[in-house]
């Protein structure tokens, strides 16, 4: 496609159960991020994968949160055992690796715990 | 720690007026100062960008001046319209890509 798909666009679950969340990058994009975006709030950074370098993880909140990117390309974000305070809207970007990175997001994943 | 701070954090501004969004760093590291937009249900969008050896940058009605020595920056929408209506988000990043971004704006018009 075009641009960054994400999905599902919104998901429903209840406290306790795991989710997972997909991003398909824009092709050849090397760099992808995963946002959160609380309601009213800013943007925080959770992951970054940089081609076949380590991921930056130092964003994500607990060691109940992970992410995996496979073959360079597609992205899991997974929550185990979700929590009310995890409802947010989870925002993935990709962007080229270069002197400028332009992000490039997606439409997000409501996700409401309930 | 925030690492780029702004402000406001709403803003009303009356059609044909000019929409000022302010945003300040510490991490002179910072050497990519994008600004984002984003409209309801959907993601942020680049907006306009300026590198920090510039002092000024305009697209059309979007302008970004930039004050390195104080460490602010800001972006001005000029004639502003009601489809402005929107969050806005700077942002600023390392030689490494890792962005960080403020807490957005809010702008009615």
């Amino acid at each position: 496609g075009a641009g960054v798909s994400q999905s599902p666009s919104n998901k429903v679950t209840e406290k306790g159960k795991d989710v997972e969340l997909r991003c398909d990058p824009i092709s050849g994009h090397t760099a992808l991020y995963w946002y959160r975006q609380s309601l009213g709030q800013g943007l925080e950074f959770l992951i970054y994968f940089q081609g076949n370098s380590a991921p930056d993880k130092s964003g994500l909140p607990s060691d109940r949160f992970s992410a995996e990117r496979t073959g360079g390309s597609v992205s899991t974000l997974t929550i185990q055992r979700t929590q009310q305070e995890d409802s947010a809207v989870y925002l993935c970007a990709s962007s080229l690796k270069g002197p400028i990175a332009k992000l490039f997001f997606g439409s997000g994943t409501q996700l409401s715990v309930l | 720690q925030q690492q780029v701070k702004q402000s406001p954090q709403s803003l009303i501004v009356q059609k044909g007026g000019i929409s000022i969004i302010n945003c300040a760093y510490e991490n002179t590291a910072f050497d990519y100062f994008p600004w984002y937009q984003q409209f309801p249900g959907k993601g942020p969008a680049l907006l306009i960008a300026i590198r920090p050896d510039v002092s000024e940058k305009k697209e059309g009605r979007f302008t970004i001046s930039f004050n390195k020595s104080a460490k602010q920056f800001s972006l001005h929408i000029m004639d502003s319209q009601p489809g402005d209506s929107a969050t806005y988000f700077c942002a600023a990043t390392t030689p490494g890509n890792q962005f960080y971004f403020g807490t957005g704006t809010s702008l009615t018009v």
